[in-house]
């Protein structure tokens, strides 16, 4: 079993919709939870970050993270054709003093205008 | 903002070629990290770097290896370059809790 699972998709919706995209984990030492969105043939952007349970939010985008259930989410409100992209989520964990990142695989969201 | 430059977009190679893809960063970050990227297996830690001189191996080190001479460089090395190394390869700095990426090296090795 993968310490981050994600859908991989690919998730397909109209212009306008609100989206949802969900990690589970099964590590709970995890800390900082982050949201990164990554364009075709592009290095991965840092979208959002939070560290306690609870929402988070910038913009159209609201961040949310369930420690007791090990499930965050990423909700897009009023998508728009320039949000498709591939979204990852990432969890961090401190091993032997370094911290580390674990990445969800992604999943790959397209707005259709 | 926080820059990251990687010195190749694109970059195709030979098998049993030494190849080097170099990473510098702006902010005077500690941290550096290198990750490949391949469809259906997501991102996976090859090695970083948490100070000059300083390198620790990620999870997929095998057939790798890393320079960091300076602070704001972090090179790596693949010795003999094989088919199985083609992949979109990501830098990454971090002065604190989050990383930022470059925009990837997509190397092809024939």
């Amino acid at each position: 079993q993968k310490e981050v699972e994600q859908d991989p998709g690919p998730l397909s919706v109209p212009e306008g919709a609100i989206v949802s995209l969900n990690c589970t984990y099964s590590n709970s030492a995890f800390q900082y939870f982050m949201w990164y969105r990554q364009y075709s043939r592009k290095g991965p952007e840092l979208l959002m970050y939070t560290y306690s349970s609870g929402n988070k939010e910038d913009g159209r985008f609201t961040a949310q993270v369930d420690k007791s259930s090990k499930y965050i989410s990423l909700f897009i409100r009023d998508s728009q054709p320039s949000d498709s992209a591939t979204y990852l989520c990432a969890m961090r964990q401190i091993i032997q003093g370094a911290q580390k990142l674990v990445f969800g695989q992604g999943t790959r969201l397209t707005i259709n205008p | 903002d926080v820059k990251v430059t990687q010195s190749s977009r694109y970059l195709v190679k030979r098998t049993g070629e030494k190849v080097f893809l170099e990473c510098v960063q702006d902010m005077d970050h500690e941290n550096m990290f290198w990750y490949r990227q391949d469809p259906g297996l997501g991102l996976r830690l090859i090695y970083f770097s948490y100070d000059v001189k300083m390198k620790e191996k990620g999870d997929i080190p095998e057939g790798y290896s890393v320079s960091r001479e300076k602070k704001e460089r972090f090179s790596l090395i693949l010795e003999s370059a094989s088919t199985n190394q083609t992949s979109m390869y990501l830098c990454a700095s971090s002065g604190g809790q989050l990383q930022y990426f470059g925009p990837g090296t997509r190397l092809t090795v024939t």
